[in-house]
């Protein structure tokens, strides 16, 4: 079974410049996360969706960060205009969902660096 | 609110020393208790889990006993070897939407 793939695994921008992630979730996995982890800290989520719509986007910076997830399968999640503060790993997870499981399964990250 | 906290690291072992890692929580309701591991360049993977009181998860010789009593869910294990390195993270969910709740991680490092 595939796992969540992610990509870039890196990307260096500049300031005040855009940037965008995907995530390709589990066959089959109707959430979606996407978590952001600042060196030295524990995962923060940004925003979680079922199949295509958002069950919590409450952490997400609205003014500069957006997520899409159209089709209910991949994701992306943007950053217009990005900060210095942004730099981090960003995490995609996906989950069955299915009651009393919500085992969540990462991917491995991209790396964002802002300089 | 909901709450995980995990003792701080670094920690450094050396090889075949015994592993504490301390985990307590705070929670309305009965969550389930997760270990996850992220070894180095890599994404978080699931270690372990515990879905009710005295529920104990294994896997790969670590396990962690989910204690009602003392809001607890430490990560043991007997024998670290220096492919245990990596940082561990604590997580519970909670709530409607069942958000995983982190600690901040202990990093482990095993010397041989």
């Amino acid at each position: 079974e595939a796992g969540v793939a992610q990509s870039p695994r890196y990307k260096i921008i500049e300031k005040r410049q855009s940037v965008a992630f995907w995530c390709n979730p589990i066959s089959g996995h109707a959430t979606l996360y996407w978590y952001q982890q600042i060196l030295g800290q524990g995962p923060k989520l940004l925003i979680q969706f079922q199949n295509n719509g958002v069950v919590d986007d409450s952490q997400l910076p609205k003014d500069r960060f957006s997520a899409e997830r159209l089709k209910g399968v991949d994701s992306t999640l943007k950053i217009q205009p990005a900060k210095l503060e942004d730099s981090a790993v960003y995490l995609c997870a996906s989950s069955s969902g299915l009651a009393g499981t919500h085992i969540q399964y990462f991917g491995a990250g991209t790396r964002l660096s802002v300089l | 609110g909901d709450s995980v906290t995990q003792m701080e690291g670094p920690v450094t072992l050396s090889e075949e020393a015994f592993l504490t890692i301390n985990c307590t929580y705070t929670a309305t309701g009965y969550p389930s208790l997760f270990w996850y591991v992220q070894y180095p360049g890599e994404g978080l993977q699931l270690l372990l889990k515990a879905t009710k009181a005295d529920d104990k998860g294994s896997n790969k010789g670590f396990e962690a006993t989910y204690r009602k009593e003392t809001t607890s869910f430490h990560l043991e294990k007997g024998s670290v070897q220096v492919s245990d390195s990596a940082v561990y993270f604590c997580a519970s969910n909670a709530g409607n939407n069942r958000k995983l709740i982190w600690g901040l991680g202990t990093s482990l490092a095993v010397n041989p």
